[in-house]
């Protein structure tokens, strides 16, 4: 059974920094790109980052180019959204997804809220 | 961007009813074209893509079509369990992109 963990999230202040992790088991996880998704509350969708299996390619939303960086541990099966120079409009749950890069996303995490306020 | 537009954002059906949304890519994006299902505090799941490929586990009465910038998913007898919202996302192009959703609720 697939199963995605994110874990990570809190309340940080504008500014800082914040790193997510996505525990992935039940699939040959470095067979498969991931990607992050995040949903500010009461809201759609987004999809903010994607890396390829290899980890040798990453693709971003323009609203985080530059202060997310998606990076994948293959020998510990996780994924992992360092995020710098946080902003309010970043609030959202951040789910990880799994799918090949520019697919679809066949199964989601439950997520990890993070929460940018003073 | 490819920007995608979902219609209506709401729609009242009565269970055992017909329910037809619609999604709108700004550019074509061929057949590679996803719908989720969203319940209140889950995550999003998987119902179709390529257009009209249902995913593992998804019932008949999920069916959707489309190819190009015009794309329709169909619900054909409500269920109690599909009230929810409904997301169309595009896979054509960077960055993916994402409808508004359309939630569907009991007339």
């Amino acid at each position: 059974e697939v199963q995605l963990v994110e874990s990570g999230g809190g309340l940080v202040q504008p500014g800082g920094s914040l790193r997510l992790s996505c525990a992935a088991s039940g699939f040959t996880f470095s067979s498969y790109a991931m990607s992050w998704v995040r949903q500010a509350p009461g809201k759609g969708l987004e999809w903010v980052s994607a890396i390829t299996g290899s980890g040798g390619s990453t693709y971003y939303a323009d609203s985080v180019k530059g202060r997310f960086t998606i990076s994948r541990d293959n020998s510990k099966n996780t994924l992992y959204l360092q995020m710098n120079s946080l902003r309010a409009e970043d609030t959202a749950l951040y789910y990880c997804a799994k799918g090949q890069p520019i697919s679809y996303f066949d199964y989601w995490g439950q997520g990890t809220l993070v929460t940018v306020s003073s | 961007e490819i920007v995608m537009t979902q219609s209506p954002a709401t729609l009242s059906v009565s269970p055992g009813e017909r329910a037809t949304l619609s999604c709108r890519a700004s550019q074509s994006v061929s057949s590679n074209l996803a719908w989720y299902q969203q319940k209140p505090g889950q995550a999003p799941r998987l119902l179709i893509y390529g257009a009209s490929t249902r995913a593992t586990g998804i019932p008949a009465r999920f069916s959707g079509s489309g190819s190009g910038t015009e794309f329709t998913l169909t619900i054909s007898s409500l269920q109690s369990e599909d009230f929810a919202v409904y997301y169309c996302q595009q896979n054509n192009k960077w960055p993916l992109t994402f409808g508004g959703g359309t939630k569907v609720e009991i007339k």
